[in-house]
């Protein structure tokens, strides 16, 4: 069975650009979550969805958006980059959109680098 | 606000030692859940281990075992035996059950950086 794929693994970028990462949860999974890792802020949660619905969000401001499609997979945009958003973006697959309990299951990451 | 609190930023030991991560946690629910996930260089973060709130059990699962007490809100985490391979950092994570919050939303503590020397 295939984990949670992302792509691209790495992305160099310059301020001001924009940025879409790609991730493909697992077969069956519905529900994707998104997470910015950083040195300085840790793990942090950014959003969440299910049946193409974001279902929960974290404290980011608007250039950070995303999207789900109808096969569950999803994306995440970042406009009007900073040196701030380099960071570790990673992505969670869950079967369902549970009730704390769900298991995550991570994928390997998109190292983005703001320059 | 939930938060989660790993004091130990890095730790060394040599191959075979026990070693234990510690966690503290914070919330204010009733109802909540405990992971342990790790991450090795590639990047991805691997499940190790989840509890809920409502079992205190403490159990053991070849050589990772964990000690949960809602006393304490301590969630601490034990690897015996250690091998190199087990280098790694480890993250604690916390989830809230609520009309808001789903499984997938998870608080992570700042990550142990654990280091298995041969």
């Amino acid at each position: 069975k295939a984990g949670v794929t992302q792509t691209p693994r790495y992305l160099i970028k310059t301020r001001g650009q924009q940025v879409t990462l790609s991730c493909s949860p697992i077969s069956g999974h519905r529900s994707v979550s998104w997470y910015q890792q950083t040195p300085g802020q840790g793990l942090q949660f950014l959003f969440e969805y299910f049946s193409e619905t974001q279902r929960n969000k974290g404290n980011f401001p608007g250039r950070f958006s995303g999207r789900q499609f109808s096969n569950s997979r999803s994306e995440m945009n970042v406009s009007t980059l900073e040196l701030g958003d380099s960071a570790l973006y990673l992505c969670a697959s869950s079967l369902e959109y549970g009730e704390g309990d769900t298991e995550a299951f991570f994928g390997q990451g998109t190292r983005l680098t703001v320059v | 606000a939930q938060k989660v609190t790993q004091a130990q930023t890095e730790i060394s030991v040599v191959e075979k030692e026990d070693v234990t991560l510690d966690c503290v946690y914070e919330t204010r629910d009733t109802t909540y859940y405990l992971f342990w996930y790790k991450q090795p260089p590639s990047g991805e973060l691997v499940f190790l281990i989840r509890r809920n709130s409502f079992d205190e059990q403490n159990e053991i699962s070849g050589r990772y075992s964990w000690n949960f007490q809602k006393s304490t809100s301590s969630f601490n985490f034990t690897i015996t035996a250690s091998q190199v391979v087990d280098s790694a950092v480890y993250f604690c994570a916390l989830s809230e059950r609520g009309a808001e919050t789903s499984g997938a939303r998870l608080t992570f503590g700042e990550g142990t950086q654990l280091t298995v020397n041969p």
